[in-house]
């Protein structure tokens, strides 16, 4: 039972590029969460999913999308990066209640 | 906009003794409190929580109390170990679906 996994563990992109952060889960939670984590700053939910199909936006969206095609998976698309996307990112899931985290992202735009 | 705040970076104890972190939030409907353990790279992890109409949840040296009133909930830790040294997060919810964190309280524990 791995829990939440993601990778890349460490990623340098370039002004413009894209890339998909992946997230997998393994314990048939059908929350998900993707999270980013500024220096001396809490989490900030960027997107959410309540099951296979579902997607909703959360605090800070822009920049990002989402997909969930299974209740596994679900990947963080980030489309032109930039630098304000320079940051740490978590995937999470739950049941309901608390949530397990994956040990994360992280990510610099130059 | 921030709903849940820990208004003390940092905070220093001695092993042994009582470690208490504060969080207070703004959103009356806020009903789902709960307290996550954050070492260095790595991702957080659930310590405890507490549900809005309780008014204290205790699992083994850690306490979370809520005051409702004063929108205001702690987390005691007693004894304090050096292993609980860690940046440690309060959080909270009114849908279940989305949570709100605070920006983080780094705990040292001297031996």
């Amino acid at each position: 039972n791995a829990g939440v996994t993601q990778t890349p563990k460490f990623r340098i992109l370039k002004i413009g590029q894209s890339m998909t952060l992946q997230c997998t889960q393994d314990m048939n939670h059908n929350y998900m969460y993707w999270y980013r984590q500024d220096p001396g700053m809490g989490l900030k939910l960027i997107y959410y999913s309540v099951g296979a199909g579902i997607t909703d936006k959360g605090e800070v969206p822009n920049g990002y999308n989402v997909s969930r095609s299974t209740t596994e998976d679900f990947p963080l698309r980030l489309e032109l990066a930039a630098p304000s996307q320079t940051s740490v990112y978590f995937c999470a899931s739950s049941a309901l209640g608390e949530q397990f985290f994956g040990p994360g992202t992280r990510l610099t735009v130059l | 906009d921030q709903q849940v705040k820990q208004n003390s970076p940092s905070l220093s104890v001695q092993e042994g003794r009582i470690s208490i972190l504060n969080c207070d939030y703004t959103n009356s409907m806020f009903d789902y409190f709960l307290w996550y353990k954050k070492y260095p790279a790595e991702g957080p992890t659930f310590l405890i929580s507490i549900s809005s109409i309780k008014d204290k949840n205790e699992d083994g040296r850690f306490t979370v109390f809520l005051n409702k009133s004063a929108k205001h909930l702690s987390l005691h830790i007693v004894p304090s170990q050096p292993g609980d040294s860690a940046v440690y997060f309060c959080a909270a919810s009114n849908t279940g679906n989305q949570f709100y964190f605070g920006t983080g309280t780094s705990l040292t524990v001297i031996p």
